[in-house]
């Protein structure tokens, strides 16, 4: 089974400040991996995929890197509804997701 | 636009079987993967199992034991069944979809809105 590990756990920072998220994989995914938002109540929302495709909809200022093991998920300058957890995923083996990062209003 | 609706009990006995059903309206359930994930309370996701359009299943080894997931092409519909549940079961259970190929994987692109199930008696 491949193990995501996402980092931090939670972030606290501002509206217009830069969010720099990371997934670590146990084993290379290759680019196999997808990003998604979740807000509370809401089912998650795909945001990225392939590593670094943004989903139909999706704002220009997300933007996923990485391959392999180290994956990023970058939003340029925060809007105050970018304020929710974000998960990575994995389709490399099977499929697991990664534990969250919580993106809070500091 | 393709939609997933899931349906089902939303209380289940402990050591009865739980059992859900996701239907897609606006579109084919041909030619994508259909899969089922949980999301206990206060916690994150967690992958249950999936199937293709074609029949082909793959399951969360830690389910694996308690797990079917099946496709009624004619109905548009796939459908959940997890065994000798416990309260550990109580989650919001979501269906989604997801379309990859060779080299390719387009994410789950389309999600239910979830269903709560709760285990208890």
């Amino acid at each position: 089974e491949i193990v995501l590990t996402q980092s931090p756990a939670t972030l606290s920072l501002s509206p217009g400040e830069r969010a720099t998220l990371s997934c670590r994989a146990s084993h290379s995914v290759s680019g196999y991996l997808a990003w998604y938002q979740q807000k509370p109540g809401q089912a998650p929302r795909l945001l990225i995929y392939d590593a670094s495709n943004r989903a139909t909809g999706i704002p220009a200022r997300f933007s996923g890197s990485g391959s392999g093991t180290d994956f990023t998920l970058t939003i340029s300058s925060l809007e105050p509804e970018d304020f929710a957890v974000y998960y990575c995923q994995q389709r490399s083996s099977w499929l697991t997701f990664g534990g969250g990062t919580k993106v809070e209003i500091k | 636009q393709v939609q997933l609706q899931e349906s089902g009990p939303g209380l289940v006995r402990p050591s009865e079987t739980l059992s859900l059903t996701c239907t897609v309206s606006g579109g084919s359930i041909r030619g994508y993967y259909w899969t089922w994930i949980r999301q206990p309370p206060g916690k994150g996701l967690e992958w249950i199992g999936y199937i293709y359009y074609s029949g082909s299943t793959n399951y969360n080894p830690s389910l694996e034991s308690r797990v079917t997931i099946s496709v009624d092409t004619s109905k548009n519909q796939f459908s959940l069944r997890l065994r000798s549940v416990t309260a550990a079961d109580t989650a919001v259970y979501y269906c989604a979809r997801w379309e990859e190929g060779v080299n390719y994987y387009y994410g789950m692109d389309v999600w239910g809105q979830g269903t709560t199930v709760i285990v208890s008696s």
